[in-house]
C-alpha cells in the first residue's frame, strides 16, 4: 500500500511569512507524528497525535508552531512568522497505534527561509 | 534534544566486510528502533526491538540490546555499496509515545 506523503517537497519562503507543510499518513494508522531535521539541533520530535486525543504538543520550539489533524488523517503543520532558524527538514511519521508499533517516515518537506 | 549518541559517527569499510554500529540512550525505554536515511530525506524503518527483547534479526541485520548498559548495537553483515547511507538509533521511552534519536553513523561501503 502507499506510503506516508507529504507536500510540498520543498517549500522557499520568506522571513516573516507563513507556511503550512501537509502530511497524509499511512491508511489505518491512528497514530501520527511530526519532526524536523536540522544540521544543528538533529532530529527532534515536534508534536503527536493519537486518534481524538488531545496531542502531544510538548516538542514544539515556539507559539508559531501549530498543527492540526483533520478526521484522524490528514495533518496540517503551520509555522507562523517564519525565521531563518526554522530551515530545516520536517518529517511526518505515523504508525498503527502508539509506542509499541513501528513509525514509517514520509519523504519530508525541505523549508528555507530566505 | 537527542536521547543518545552514537558510536562511531563514520565508518568506512569495503563490500563485503560487516559493519556495527552502536547506540548508548539515558532513560528507560519501551522500544529501540534502527532507521537508514539516504540523501537526508525520508527515514527508512529497520528494525524494532523491544525492552525485553535481547536479540533481533532481519536479514543481513542483527540487533542487540542491552537495557542494563542502555546500549544497542546493529550489525550488517556482508555489506553492500547500497547501504552507504546514515544509521539512526532511536528510543521511545517508557510512558512515551514518540521517538528520540542518536546522533548517527554515517556508514560509507566501498566497492
Amino acid at each position: 500500500g502507499a506510503g506516508v506523503s507529504q507536500s510540498p517537497s520543498n517549500k522557499v519562503t520568506e522571513k516573516g511569512k507563513d507556511v503550512e507543510l501537509r502530511c497524509d499518513p499511512i491508511s489505518g494508522h491512528t497514530a501520527l507524528y511530526w519532526y524536523r531535521q536540522s544540521l544543528g539541533q538533529g532530529l527532534e520530535f515536534l508534536i503527536y497525535f493519537q486518534g481524538n486525543s488531545a496531542p502531544d504538543k510538548s516538542g514544539l520550539p515556539s507559539d508559531r508552531f501549530s498543527a492540526e489533524r483533520t478526521g484522524g488523517s490528514v495533518s496540517t503543520l503551520t509555522i507562523q512568522r517564519t525565521q531563518q532558524e526554522d530551515s530545516a527538514v520536517y518529517l511526518c511519521a505515523s504508525s498503527f497505534r502508539a509506542s509499541q508499533y513501528e513509525q514509517y517516515f514520509g519523504p519530508g518537506t525541505r523549508l528555507t527561509v530566505t | 534534544s537527542q536521547q543518545g549518541e552514537e558510536d562511531p559517527q563514520a565508518l568506512s569499510i569495503q563490500e563485503g566486510e560487516n559493519a556495527t554500529m552502536n547506540c548508548s540512550y539515558k532513560t528507560s525505554i519501551n522500544n529501540l528502533q534502527w532507521y537508514r536515511q539516504n540523501s537526508g530525506r525520508g527515514l527508512v524503518h529497520l528494525i524494532l526491538i523491544r525492552s525485553n527483547e535481547r536479540e533481533k534479526h532481519s536479514g543481513r541485520l542483527r540487533v542487540t540490546l542491552d537495557t542494563s548498559k542502555k546500549s544497542s548495537s546493529l550489525l550488517i553483515t556482508a555489506s553492500r555499496a547500497a547501504d552507504t547511507a546514515s544509521y539512526f538509533c532511536a528510543t521511545v521511552q517508557t510512558g512515551a509515545n514518540n521517538l528520540f534519536f542518536g546522533t548517527g553513523t554515517r556508514l560509507t561501503v566501498i566497492p
